[in-house]
């Protein structure tokens, strides 16, 4: 399969700073890509669905003030959390879209302070 | 309404016991997709199996064996002879509006602790 990386895989903030996460595709383009959200011991929800060169379309519940994408290319993805608060920290897994299945990223541990 | 479960929250098996996962889904689509991950406490998510919908064959890969039965919207997933090696989270995923790559509604997952 393909291969994601996310960058940083933890990073611990205080609160009111903002955190970017990058999501990189190493060997392959996606048009679409998407990113998650897991709280401990949770399951994965979906956050928002972007389109390289469009804005990212949020889930109900996710403020998209808050939760910046920037979807620039079709191999890179950012996601910045702004003036991130402790109920702001999660686990958050990007996945790019492929042919038959999507390819996760590792995933990126935010804590905040 | 587009809906996976896992109503197993936790289950604790000897090594070399056989074990089964189930995952129950409900949808609107004729054509779909079903996943399982699996998520070891690195926290990456692992790839296991896709199914299409038109495909009820069951599939065995090695120690892992999957059962899909439409009748009973079920997909679920055993593991034979278990090994420590398994012990993780194993998420049931259900692809939205019928493509494997559209975005993805994740059961709540099945924690398996394999004890040796």
């Amino acid at each position: 399969g393909a291969v994601v990386s996310q960058h940083p895989s933890r990073v611990i903030c205080k609160s009111g700073t903002s955190v970017k996460i990058e999501c990189r595709s190493l060997d392959f383009q996606a048009t679409t890509m998407f990113w998650y959200r897991q709280f401990p011991k949770q399951s994965l929800m979906l956050m928002a669905t972007s389109n390289e060169g469009s804005k990212a379309t949020y889930e109900q519940g996710v403020e998209k003030d808050k939760f910046l994408i920037n979807h620039a290319s079709l191999t890179l993805s950012t996601l910045t959390v702004t003036s991130a608060h402790p109920e702001d920290s999660s686990f958050y897994i990007c996945s790019f879209s492929g042919y038959n299945e999507q390819f996760f990223g590792p995933g990126t541990r935010l804590t905040v302070l | 309404a587009q809906k996976v479960t896992q109503a197993q929250t936790e289950i604790s098996v000897v090594e070399k016991e056989d074990v089964t996962l189930d995952c129950v889904y409900e949808t609107r689509d004729t054509t779909y997709y079903l996943f399982w991950y699996k998520q070891p406490p690195s926290g990456e998510l692992v790839f296991l199996i896709r199914r299409n919908s038109f495909d009820e064959q069951n599939e065995i890969s090695g120690r892992y064996s999957w059962n899909f039965q439409k009748s009973t919207s079920s997909f679920n997933f055993t593991i034979t002879a278990s090994q420590v090696v398994d012990s993780a989270v194993y998420f049931c995923a259900l692809g939205e509006g019928g493509g494997a790559t559209n975005k993805l509604i994740f059961g709540t997952g099945t924690l398996l602790a394999v004890q040796p």
